[in-house]
């Protein structure tokens, strides 16, 4: 299973918005309604930050949310502040019974 | 609060095995699903397995590159997850997270330990 495709970066000025996405396949994001995003900081363990393509846990800011079309998963944060920045990567269930990840998106806050 | 704690990580040499374990509290872990998820040195993170609840049969997936290598097993009466690591790869260093899986995604991660295949 070939890993779902993210840009390696993308960057905003605070306040701004921004969207990654999160490019598969219909055996993966397009064939399912499972797919969610993590938020990663230097040295710590991933945060579930979107499941289920919109969801978001109890505790997320509502500047985060997430959509999807087709192939494609999209996580947009509004309002951007410093301490967005970090890594982002989205995952999605797959045909194969497995768990895909996607390669991970460096987001700087300029 | 919810807590998973995960131990065993350490060097070990190519060939070699080694198991990990994830103690849980602050839920009920008999009725989690759970997942390894792994993430080599300035690398992404990669997907290593799953195991399902009891009543679900208890049955695990594991991913391509470590079927056959690593065994994803749960012990219910001690709140505690294990991945058991055979035929060790320098490819599979990296630190492995122990999370909960529920509606399609990670949901709670452990801080995650260690594990290094080198000569």
């Amino acid at each position: 299973q070939s890993a779902l495709t993210q840009p390696a970066s993308v960057s905003g000025s605070p306040g701004q918005s921004i969207t990654i996405s999160c490019t598969g396949t219909s055996s993966d994001v397009g064939g399912y309604n499972y797919v969610s995003w993590y938020q990663q900081r230097p040295g710590k363990a991933p945060k579930l930050m979107i499941y289920e393509v919109t969801n978001r846990p109890s505790g997320v800011s509502n500047r985060f949310s997430g959509s999807k079309s087709g192939n494609t998963a999209s996580l947009t944060i509004s309002g951007l502040q410093a301490e967005d920045e970090a890594d982002y990567y989205c995952a999605s269930y797959t045909s194969s019974i497995t768990l895909v990840f996607g390669g991970g998106t460096k987001l700087t806050v300029l | 609060e919810v807590h998973l704690v995960e131990s065993g990580g350490g060097l070990v040499k190519p060939g070699g095995s080694l198991r990990l374990s994830c103690a849980a509290s602050g839920f009920t872990f008999n009725d989690a699903w759970m997942s390894w998820v792994r993430q080599a040195p300035r690398k992404g993170l990669e997907w290593v397995g799953r195991i399902y609840i009891k009543t679900n049969g208890g049955t695990t997936d594991h991913a391509a590159p470590v079927k056959g290598r690593f065994t994803i097993s749960r012990d219910d009466s001690k709140n505690t997850l294990y991945l058991q690591m055979n035929s060790l790869k320098t490819e599979d260093t990296a630190v492995y997270y122990c999370t909960t899986y529920d509606k399609g995604a990670f949901q709670i991660w452990g801080q995650g330990t260690m594990v290094t295949v080198s000569s």
